[in-house]
Parts: structure tokens; sequence; C-alpha cells
């Protein structure tokens, strides 16, 4: 089955300063690569997706790019606030009728003002 | 976007006893759900894909006569933890797509419900 690794585990950046995180796939057949903002208690919150027929996706801040032929996909966050300090988790998924979500093992991510 | 809602939030219960958490879709039928669970500090780990009308499909390493699903309807999934231990203490989530928002491949999340076992 599918398999995700993410990197760093913890990640600690100045306010104003960029965020990267970084996850590998297994399954050459996922399609759908979400990420996942999820605060101490709260469900996860989706925070930007890409799927495999696009290279990159950006939205204000945030720019997700997916490498398939390495099956490396990353998050990139510019101009961190401390409002982004939460753990991010990055998914892979075969999307299809019954398709299934495999999390990586997340990072923490602190912004210090 | 779509609605998923989990009850209860909390619960607390015995050691040995059964705990029954309900997942529902408020505005969108959904013919599949998905159980997840999650430790402190750990990544949300799928247990188990409730299907509508038949049996669950569960994860390697998942006891399905411990963890009972049952997905009822279009629009209810339930996850019976049976005999419960305190190693059963967790955070437990479900999530469902919605078949019906045309090329949406988003899956919405339940608010999730806190197990403690005592």
């Amino acid at each position: 089955g599918e398999n995700v690794e993410q990197h760093p585990s913890t990640l600690s950046v100045q306010e104003g300063d960029s965020a990267v995180i970084k996850c590998t796939y297994s399954d050459s057949a996922s399609n759908y690569f979400p990420w996942y903002k999820q605060e101490l208690g709260k469900r996860p919150q989706l925070i930007i997706d890409i799927r495999s027929n696009v290279g990159e996706k950006k939205d204000q801040r945030i720019a997700v790019t997916l490498n398939k032929t390495a099956k490396h996909f990353s998050l990139h966050i510019t101009e961190t606030q401390p409002e982004d300090s939460a753990v991010y988790f990055c998914a892979a998924s075969i999307y299809t009728s019954y398709d299934k979500v495999i999390f990586g093992p997340g990072t923490s991510l602190s912004v210090i003002p | 976007g779509a609605v998923v809602s989990q009850h209860p939030s909390r619960v607390i219960c015995k050691s040995g006893t059964s705990v029954k958490i309900e997942c529902r879709s408020l505005d969108f039928q959904a013919t599949t759900m998905f159980w997840y669970r999650q430790f402190p500090k750990q990544s949300l780990m799928l247990m188990a894909t409730s299907n509508e009308g038949s049996k669950a499909t569960y994860e390697q390493g998942v006891e399905k006569d411990k963890f009972l699903i049952n997905h009822a309807s279009l629009t209810l999934s339930t996850l019976t933890v049976t005999s419960a231990h305190p190693e059963d203490s967790s955070f437990y989530i479900c999530s469902a797509r919605d078949p019906g928002a045309g090329g949406k491949y988003e899956q919405y999340f339940g608010p999730g419900t806190r197990l403690t076992v005592t």
C-alpha cells in the first residue's frame, strides 16, 4: 500500500521567513496530494491540494510543487506569520469513487514572532 | 463546503465497556466514509473504509471484531469500540468525500471524538 514520508518533523522559523516541508510517496498510482493544517484538538483543515496532472499550484502565501517522476511533493509557505504555527500533514490518495487518504507523519511548524 | 459531524465529541468509559461513535454527512450523501485514529503528537492512521450497505474494509493490523463499523445509510456511519481498554484511548476522526461536488477531490473531516478509557 501507499507510504508517505515527511520531513522535517519539526520546523522553527522567524516571522516573515519562508518554510518548506517535503514529502515522498511510494505508490505511483497516487494522483491526488492534499496538504492539511491541524491545530491542537481540531480536525485537519485542507490548505491546498494538487493533482498529478499539475506540477505546481499557488494560493496566496502557500504553494505546492509535485515531481511525479521522483514521487516528491513539497509545501512552501512564504512570509510566515505566528498564526501559521500548527502541525502540517501531507497526504496521498488514488482518486476513485472509493479513494482513501494516507497521511504523512506530520511537521510541527513554529513561527517565532 | 460540505459538513461532516461526529457525536459525541468526548466520551469517557470504563475498561471493558463498548462505545459507539457516530459520523454524519449533513448536506451530502456519502457511499464511502473513512475512520481514522490519531494518538497524541502522531499522524492520522487510517483504520477502515466504511461502505454503505456492505462490509467495511479494514486496514492491516486493525481488528475488525474490536472496531465494528456500520454504514446503514448514505449519511451515517458508526464506529463501535468493543471491550475498550486504556490503549484504545485516542482521537477518532471520520471523513467523507462529496461525490456530488463535481471535480473536487476534497475530503471533509468530522470534528473528531476524544475517547478516554479508564
